[in-house]
């Protein structure tokens, strides 16, 4: 069965550093997603994606946060200048065209020291 | 906000009973759905349900929507200390394709 996958399951980056996270979607989806959950809180909304181009965001992703879609397969996230309360758990996730059902990846830790 | 707020926040249960969550929403939805989380690990789907369905089966599981309450319940039947987890209901919402919103969730403890 195909399945979203993210890499790598765990990173651990010093304050101001860059991380990338990567995310490979199912190949015939169209639409991508980034999410964020604290450790304890709920799952929240960060951005979504197609046709190249950011569809929507909120409010948490700010400048430091960017998205892309370098090649035909993989879909980034990257955090400019990471900040301790970035540590958290980020899934990816994609959809079909058409379709209200997203499928998640088992997320990345991230861990900012 | 169209979030999914479940309750109870936490649940605390003997082994072999049977453990409930409820979820409400606010705005219209396409469909709702359940997923499961152990402590600190990814988020595993349990259950969708359309907007056009009453009730689900799925195993132990058993999902039922309302939506003229906007409200959906999980109940999980003869429970087993490895349902010890974080149960989130989740609506969808568009934003150039539709997006999850996840509740607050609900944590479920088992005792064996």
């Amino acid at each position: 069965e195909p399945e979203v996958t993210q890499t790598p399951s765990h990173q651990v980056t010093q304050m101001g550093q860059e991380v990338i996270l990567r995310c490979v979607p199912i190949s015939n989806h169209l639409y991508f997603y980034w999410y964020r959950q604290i450790l304890g809180q709920k799952v929240e909304f960060l951005v979504s994606f197609y046709n190249n181009e950011i569809s929507e965001k909120s409010e948490i992703f700010d400048d430091q946060f960017s998205v892309e879609r370098p090649d035909g397969s993989n879909f980034t996230l990257k955090i400019r200048s990471t900040k301790l309360e970035d540590s958290a758990m980020y899934f990816c996730a994609s959809s079909q065209q058409g379709s209200t059902e997203a499928f998640f990846g088992q997320g990345t830790r991230l861990t900012v020291v | 906000s169209q979030q999914g707020e479940e309750d109870p926040q936490a649940l605390s249960i003997q082994e072999g009973e049977n453990a409930t969550m409820n979820c409400s929403y606010k705005t219209s939805i396409n469909n709702l759905q359940w997923y499961r989380q152990n402590s600190g690990r990814g988020l595993v789907h349990l259950i969708l349900i359309r907007s056009n369905e009453r009730e689900k089966h799925s195993g132990r599981l058993r999902v039922t929507l309302d939506t003229s309450k906007k409200s959906s319940s999980l109940l999980i039947t003869a429970s087993r200390a490895a349902d010890t987890a974080s149960y989130f209901c989740a609506t969808d919402a568009w934003a150039g394709g539709f997006k999850t919103i996840f509740g607050a969730g609900t944590r479920l403890f088992v005792k064996a």
